[in-house]
C-alpha cells in the first residue's frame, strides 16, 4: 500500500498569515503516461464530512477561493493557504488515488 | 444539485451487524462509483471499499474484507453497506462519497460529494 504521511500534524497561524501543509507518500504518485499526480486534498470542518479543495495535485474545485493551491510532484506535495481567514480552521487530508486509495493522517489548523 | 443522504445513528451490540443506506439524487446514479468511508472518534479516514452501481463490481479494503458487503439498487439510487460481526472499533462515524470515473491508467478513486455521515456505535 501507498503510505501517505502528512505534516504537521497540527499548525496555528494568525489570520492573513500564510499556512503551510506537507504530504509525502512512500512512492510516486505520479503516472508517466499521462503525466498526472494522482493526490487530492479535503478540507473537513468540524462536525462535517470531508469536502473536495484541489484534485490532481494542483486543480481547484470550483467554488474553493483561490487562496487555497496545491503543489508538488511525485512523491512531495504541499496545500498552501496563502492568507489564513477564519473559516478556513479545519483538519486537511490528503489522499492518494495511484493504486486504491490512501489518506494521510490529517493536519488540524487552528488561529494564533 | 448533487446529494448523497445517509441513514440514522445506529446503536449496535458487539457480534452484530449494521447497514447503512445512501440515497443519491441531482445526478444519473451508475455513472459514478460509490466509495465508503469511515472515521473513529478523533481519528483520520479510513476508506473501506467501492461499488460500481453500473456493474455492481466492487472492491473492499484488506481490514474489513469478509465482514463487509456493499449493494446498490438503481432503481431507487441508493447504495447500501452492511458491516458484520461488529467489534467495539467499528464505533465511528460512516461516510459514503462519489467517485468519479477513473478515466485513466490510475487504479484508485477519489471522492467529490460526500454524505453527511451516520454514527455507528458498537458498545454492550
Amino acid at each position: 500500500d501507498i503510505v501517505m504521511t502528512q505534516s504537521p500534524d497540527s499548525l496555528a497561524v494568525s489570520l492573513g498569515e500564510r499556512a503551510t501543509i506537507n504530504c509525502k507518500s512512500s512512492q510516486s504518485v505520479l503516472h508517466s503516461s499521462n503525466n498526472k499526480n494522482y493526490l487530492v486534498w479535503y478540507q473537513q470542518k468540524p462536525g462535517q464530512p470531508p469536502k473536495l479543495l484541489i484534485s490532481w495535485a494542483s486543480t481547484r474545485e470550483s467554488g474553493v477561493p483561490d487562496r487555497f493551491s496545491g503543489s508538488g510532484s511525485g512523491t512531495d506535495f504541499t496545500l498552501t493557504i496563502s492568507s489564513l481567514q477564519a473559516e478556513d480552521v479545519a483538519v486537511y487530508h490528503c489522499q492518494q488515488h495511484l493504486e486504491s486509495l490512501t489518506f494521510g493522517g490529517g493536519t488540524k489548523v487552528e488561529i494564533k | 444539485q448533487v446529494q448523497l443522504v445517509q441513514s440514522g445513528a445506529e446503536v449496535k451490540k458487539p457480534g452484530a451487524s449494521v447497514r447503512v443506506s445512501c440515497k443519491a439524487s441531482g445526478y444519473t446514479f451508475n455513472t459514478y462509483g460509490i466509495s465508503w468511508v469511515r472515521q473513529a472518534p478523533g481519528q483520520g479516514l479510513e476508506w473501506m471499499g467501492w461499488i460500481s452501481p453500473y456493474n455492481g463490481d466492487t472492491e473492499y479494503a484488506q481490514n474489513v474484507q469478509g465482514r463487509v458487503t456493499m449493494t446498490t439498487d438503481t432503481s431507487t439510487s441508493t447504495a447500501y453497506m452492511e458491516l458484520r460481526s461488529l467489534r467495539s472499533d467499528d464505533t465511528a462515524v460512516y461516510y459514503c462519497a462519489r467517485a468519479p470515473p477513473r478515466g485513466g491508467p490510475g487504479r484508485g478513486w477519489y471522492m467529490d460529494v460526500w454524505g453527511k455521515g451516520t454514527t455507528v456505535t458498537v458498545s454492550s
